[in-house]
């Protein structure tokens, strides 16, 4: 089976860093991919760490530790059109497993 | 440009009807997913299929079938429309990967949002 976990929701400010977590149990464990959705709008590819360590996409990195059944998303600069949602995406045996997603909220 | 269409963005049922989701992806993709989503259980896989005519349940396929009789075409049937399946109704898409460890990258349609009376 497989369980995942993330925080509900995180508020940050403009052209802060902000990281949101997902630890994860799942057997038989191939990576960790991300996607970002916005309100009304379809989930969207943002990154896949197939292997340890940190992958740098612009302004988003994403980390993942095998060994710790942890990973993390790193959005630095801030700003207002981040505010979405951010799902952690473990793929099974078959298909991917989405959580219920981290809720971001960007302040001036 | 890749593209997964839905044949509505809402959708409005009487409990007991007969209800049909229509995905089609223009990308080749041989995978092909619906999800629904509700607030706080993010996104729970329905069914999936990964070639024509094949199926496999995902989480929570109770009161749904699917249809696959195209490649590009993937459908979600409700048998008999409950108010409990008044919800976001996604579809994905993806190319071929598998146990081997590859995971590929899902393109999702805009989804529908179905309300059952």
């Amino acid at each position: 089976g497989q369980s995942l976990e993330q925080p509900s929701e995180v508020t940050a400010v403009e052209g802060a860093i902000v990281q949101i977590n997902c630890t994860y149990q799942t057997s038989g464990f191939y990576g960790l991919s991300w996607y970002q959705q916005h309100d009304g709008g379809a989930p969207t590819f943002l990154s896949y760490n197939a292997l340890d360590g940190l992958e740098e996409t612009g302004r988003f990195s994403s980390f993942l530790s095998r060994s710790d059944s942890y990973g993390y998303l790193l959005l630095q600069e801030l700003q207002m059109k981040d505010s979405a949602s951010y799902f952690c995406a473990p793929p099974g045996r078959r298909a991917l497993t989405f959580g219920s997603g981290t809720r971001l909220q960007v302040q001036p | 440009d890749v593209k997964v269409t839905q044949s509505s963005r809402y959708l409005v049922k009487r409990t007991g009807e007969k209800v049909f989701l229509e995905c089609v992806q223009d990308m080749d993709h041989e995978n092909m997913f619906w999800y629904r989503q509700d607030p706080g259980l993010g996104l729970r896989l329905i069914y999936f299929s990964y070639d024509v005519k094949m199926k496999e349940k995902g989480d929570i396929p109770e009161g749904y079938s699917v249809s696959r009789e195209k490649k590009e075409r993937f459908s979600l049937i409700l048998e008999s429309a409950s108010t409990n399946q008044t919800s976001m109704y996604l579809c994905a898409s993806s190319s071929l990967g598998g146990s081997g460890g590859d995971t590929d990258t899902q393109y999702f349609g805009p989804g529908t949002r179905l309300t059952v009376l």
